[in-house]
């Protein structure tokens, strides 16, 4: 079956670490995306891209960092200079990044030890 | 950053009670607002993308209408049932999808 495969589901990470949260889809979609939800909070837009070897900031890009070499797979680097990095981490994926539906993997929960 | 704001920010009804929630989003430059159903421990799930003013659309006990010009679309639920119980996103598209924070709502039987 086709969809967006997130690992791990739960992740711990120590002061000044870096770690990279993985992002595989097999839907042939082009655009990818990286959201993070906090308690109380919605979804914010931390990197997206539209195609592949192009990634564009989102709204709280800052201490993240990505890569798009492959159409398939959206990694996601949250590094020591993320100060919060407690959160839940969702990745999504569509088939053009204009008007379609969003498809979602399963999160990803990040905590700091 | 553009803000699309849901209302209420929670409600709790009753089993076959109707319901609607509201997304407010900026209304220029246009592209479509999308409605998501999360349900806990799920991801989630795409209710309606929605393009045109005017737009209705419909999924079983669900509708969704759209004003661009106004910059406001509602999400009615007929006869809620248990099941429904979720959080409703809605997300304004732009270059990238910003979604607002949801409408929870639970359905008591």
């Amino acid at each position: 079956d086709g969809g967006i495969t997130q690992s791990p589901k739960y992740l711990f990470r120590k002061e000044g670490q870096n770690v990279t949260l993985s992002c595989e889809q097999n839907l042939n979609h082009d655009a990818m995306y990286w959201y993070r939800q906090d308690p109380g909070q919605g979804l914010r837009l931390i990197y997206y891209s539209q195609i592949v070897n192009d990634f564009q900031k989102g709204d709280i890009a800052e201490g993240y960092s990505v890569s798009r070499e492959k159409k398939e797979s959206f990694p996601l680097t949250v590094t020591s200079a993320q100060k919060n990095p407690t959160a839940f981490y969702l990745c999504a994926s569509t088939r053009s990044p204009f008007n379609e539906k969003l498809f979602f993997g399963s999160g990803t929960q990040l905590s700091v030890l | 950053i553009l803000n699309v704001e849901q209302s209420p920010q929670s409600l709790h009804v009753q089993e076959g009670d109707s319901t609607n929630f509201t997304c407010s989003f900026p209304s220029s430059n246009f592209y479509a607002l999308h409605w998501y159903r999360w349900e806990t421990a799920k991801s989630p799930e795409a209710l309606f993308v929605m393009t045109l003013n005017g737009d209705e659309k419909k999924k079983g006990r669900i509708s969704a209408t759209l004003n661009t010009k106004e910059g406001y679309s509602y999400l009615y639920i007929k006869g809620s049932q248990p099941e429904d119980s979720a959080t409703y996103l809605c997300a304004f598209h732009r270059t990238a999808l910003i979604f607002g924070k949801g409408t929870t709502l639970s359905v008591s039987s």
